[in-house]
């Protein structure tokens, strides 16, 4: 079951935070987030375990509420380079799959 | 330190053409994985092999085959092309440890098909 991503896009300017969510139907073992810039490969984040564990790299941090089933990615005082397509996985198993959502798109303007 | 490649990095096809993707990695990671992405969408897993000499299907597999004979590479065919598989195609490769599902994909830089 894929998971659902909100918002789809969010537009900011260069210093405001954003939060995007992340949302699963079936209990989690683990969620992957990785960003994405147009025409290039989506590129590891962070990954986030059962156990409510937060997580930062950078500027940008994740927590997994292991109850909700939902992981959400935290970007605080946005670069111009935090541009792109969000995607989280979401891995159900040890050993299981990443099933990826749609995205959020995050467009960073000055 | 190369990590993933795949070639070619675009193609256009005839309708029922056949062709291969080649997927390699250097990183001596043990599970690869296909997924197609489709504009303004996610990724969608086509086939993935969690070793040498084996391979499952994903969640699209239909009109597409896989081989793993090397650790190394992971190929993906088109037997006969069809406009619909017209995608961005992305191998993925991840380590293999006590728990695998506790790290990452690395993706290649993908191949972007069109089938006419």
């Amino acid at each position: 079951q894929q998971p659902v991503q909100s918002p789809q896009a969010v537009i900011l300017r260069e210093g405001e935070d954003a939060v995007i969510n992340c949302s699963s139907s079936k209990a989690l073992y683990s969620v992957h987030w990785y960003r994405q810039k147009h025409g290039e490969a989506p590129v590891f984040l962070m990954i986030l375990l059962k156990g409510g564990e937060q997580k930062g790299h950078e500027k940008i941090s994740a927590s997994f509420n292991e109850k909700k089933q939902q992981s959400s990615l935290y970007l605080t005082a946005s670069q111009l380079s935090y541009s792109g397509t969000y995607f989280c996985g979401t891995v159900n198993t040890n050993a299981g799959k990443s099933t990826f959502g749609d995205g959020t798109t995050l467009t960073v303007k000055p | 330190n190369a990590g993933v490649t795949q070639t070619p990095k675009f193609r256009v096809l005839k309708t029922g053409q056949s062709m291969t993707l080649l997927c390699a990695q250097d990183m001596n990671h043990e599970y690869m994985y296909w997924y197609r992405q489709d504009p303004g969408m996610g990724l969608r897993l086509i086939h993935y092999s969690v070793g040498e000499g084996t391979t499952a299907k994903g969640e699209v597999p239909d009109g597409y085959n896989v081989s793993r004979l090397k650790k190394q590479n992971f190929l993906l065919g088109l037997e006969s092309a069809a406009p619909s598989q017209t995608s961005v195609y992305f191998c993925a490769s991840k380590q293999q440890g006590p728990t695998p599902s506790n790290y990452g994909y690395t993706f290649g830089s993908g191949t972007r098909l069109t089938v006419v």
